[in-house]
């Protein structure tokens, strides 16, 4: 079954900074790639997505790009704010598979 | 309404109890799930409905009982539950099943349940 790894675990990073978070998958046919932003006590939101057939996707200060060959996904935070600061968990679901298989999350914080 | 809700936000019960949890949601997804996550993990997957049908049984244990009266209602029953099921219970709905491309899958709040 598909195996994802995600990190750093934890993050700290300057307001105004950037941030990068690294996940490595294990199943060649994964084909869609979710990131989720979960604050305190509250639901894993989706934030932003990628497909197999696009290297990158921007929406505002959050970005996403997808290596298929080396099998790793990134997400890129720009101009951080306080208020990004959460656990992230990047996600791999495969084709024709109906199961998300999510990384172990990393907690972002934010230092003003 | 884009939203997946669930009742109720808290629950605490004994080990001899009987509850349910309750998700709904009114986009017309046809595919629902339930995810179990403990403190500083992530979701972890129990059940997958895929047109009111159970698709997927992760291996949960019988006391955890799901149920998908209709598209928009998923139930998940709750019988002899031991204090390590404590954790927080997630409801996510998708428009469908499987790998196709727009299949985002949207979570609940959650229930917070304590097994005492």
């Amino acid at each position: 079954g598909e195996n994802v790894e995600q990190h750093p675990s934890t993050l700290s990073v300057q307001e105004g900074d950037s941030a990068v978070i690294k996940c490595t998958y294990s199943d060649s046919a994964s084909n869609y790639f979710p990131w989720y932003k979960q604050e305190l006590g509250k639901r894993p939101q989706l934030i932003i997505d990628i497909r197999s057939n696009v290297g990158e996707k921007k929406d505002q200060r959050i970005a996403v790009t997808l290596n298929k060959t080396a099998k790793h996904f990134s997400l890129h935070i720009t101009e951080t704010q306080p208020e990004d600061s959460a656990v992230y968990f990047c996600a791999a679901r495969g084709s024709g598979n109906e199961k998300l298989t999510f990384g172990t999350g990393t907690r972002l914080t934010i230092i003003p | 309404d884009t939203e997946v809700t669930q009742t109720p936000k808290h629950l605490v019960m004994g080990m001899t109890n009987k509850k349910s949890l309750k998700c709904e949601q009114h986009m017309g997804h046809r595919a629902m799930y339930w995810y179990k996550q403990k403190a500083k993990k992530p979701p972890e997957l129990m059940f997958v409905y895929s047109y009111e049908k159970l698709s997927i049984n992760e291996s949960v244990p019988s006391r955890f009982s799901p149920e998908c009266p209709n598209s928009s209602l998923l139930n998940l029953h709750l019988h002899a539950l031991q204090p390590e099921d404590s954790a927080l219970y997630l409801c996510a709905s998708s428009p469908r099943l499987g790998g196709s491309t727009y299949n985002e899958q949207f979570f609940g709040p959650g229930t917070r349940l304590t097994v005492l």
